[in-house]
Formats: structure tokens, C-alpha cells, sequence
């Protein structure tokens, strides 16, 4: 059974128009969630993160958001850029040592 | 420059072969840790160890074996045991006594078994 949630194998956006990745959990113990981003044949690089004590986690045209009531986080990505074209990686945690499950991704593409 | 490397990058074996990768860290992390990926799939966590001479199974950890002698490595066996060992396989550590620090992860090897 998924624990980590992301239904949307794939998201088309128009360069300079936002991008928003959605993320369901089922796991209330769930308090660590992370953002990664994956290009082909490499390794994931992680983005960002936010903790269940905030709703809200910004770094630069990115941004998490998390409703712990919905079970849902969303990662903001404003202005998208062609270079932001990857699979994105919603994972989740009990407390920030916990081992991370992973969604199946959500594959952004950017167009120009 | 501080990473993890993953060698080989390709990788091809006969069916009923065992094979090792190699996953080397210069981050000073603790924790190691082994995913597999398939196509459509999540990273699937198949061993890790948060200790030298220590290490826990996984979700999909059958057909798998791992040793951690020292702290820079992590070498992965993939035994003939594994049923479907063609995939993406992929090395990360962290730091456990950093506050909400992230999995790093090397550049992964793919592995092809015919």
C-alpha cells in the first residue's frame, strides 16, 4: 500500500507560468517532507524541505506547502523554467532521521 | 569536492551471476543507504546502515546482500537469488546528528542482466 502519493505521472507548463506538484500521504506519523528532483541516468538532487510544525517553506522560485489536516503537500515552482524540466520526487518521513518513502514521481516538462 | 560515487555507471551480467556495486562517500555521513528504481516506480529503499559493521533490511531487501566495513563504503551484492535484478540502483548517505538533513545521493549505476 503507497504511503506516498503523487497521482500525476506527468505536468506540462508553460515557460514563465507556475508549476504545482501535488503529494498525498497516508501515514499521520508522517512530520519530515522532502522535495527531489531527478534527471534522467542521474542521481536525485534534493530541493527542499518542511517539517509539520510549518505550513509553508520558501527557497527562491520554490516553495512547499503543507496541509497536515488534507494529508497533502504541493511544491510551487514560479517562474518555471525549461531548465526546471525533471521527474519530481515527493518523499516523507517519521522525524528527520526516519528512513524516506518515496512516491513514484511526476515528470515536469517546460516549455519554451 | 565532497559526494558520493557510484561505479560502474552501466553495468551488464548473465543471468545467475552475483554482482557488486560500488558506492564510495567522502561526506563523513554516518548513514548509508541502497534504492532501487524502475521505470514508473519511487525509489524503493532495499538496505541500509546508520553504523559501521551494521545494517537493516529494507522494503524489497530479498535476493540482496550489503557489508559496511567502513564508513566511506557501502557495496551492494545483487545475488542470483534476485528475481528481476535489471533496474536503476541508486547509493545515498546523510548525516544523522544534522537537523533535518537531506539524503544525498550518488549519480546511481544501471544495472542489465540478459
Amino acid at each position: 500500500d503507497q504511503q506516498v502519493k503523487q497521482n500525476s505521472p506527468s505536468l506540462s507548463v508553460q515557460e514563465g507560468r507556475i508549476s504545482i506538484l501535488n503529494c498525498d500521504y497516508t501515514n499521520s506519523m508522517f512530520d519530515y517532507f522532502l522535495w527531489y528532483k531527478k534527471y534522467p541516468a542521474e542521481g536525485p538532487t534534493f530541493l527542499i524541505s518542511i517539517s509539520s510544525i510549518k505550513d509553508k517553506n520558501e527557497d527562491g522560485r520554490f516553495t512547499v506547502f503543507l496541509n497536515k489536516s488534507a494529508k497533502h503537500l504541493s511544491l510551487h515552482i514560479v517562474p518555471s523554467q525549461p531548465g526546471d524540466s525533471a521527474v519530481y520526487f515527493c518523499a516523507a518521513s517519521e522525524g528527520s532521521q526516519g528512513n524516506l518513502i518515496f512516491g513514484k514521481g511526476t515528470k515536469l516538462s517546460v516549455k519554451p | 569536492d565532497g559526494g558520493i560515487t557510484q561505479s560502474p555507471k552501466y553495468l551488464f551480467r548473465k543471468e545467475g551471476q552475483n554482482v557488486t556495486l560500488s558506492c564510495e562517500q567522502n561526506l563523513n555521513h554516518d548513514a548509508m543507504y541502497w534504492y532501487r528504481q524502475d521505470p514508473g516506480q519511487g525509489l524503493r529503499l532495499i538496505y541500509y546502515s546508520q553504523i559501521v559493521n551494521d545494517f537493516q533490511k529494507g522494503d524489497i531487501a530479498e535476493g540482496y546482500s550489503v557489508s559496511r566495513e567502513k564508513k566511506e563504503s557501502f557495496p551492494l551484492t545483487v545475488t542470483s537469488a534476485q528475481k528481476n535484478p535489471t533496474a536503476f540502483y541508486l547509493c545515498a548517505s546523510r548525516d544523522l546528528l544534522g537537523f533535518n538533513s537531506p539524503l544525498h545521493f550518488g549519480n546511481g549505476t544501471r544495472l542489465t542482466v540478459t
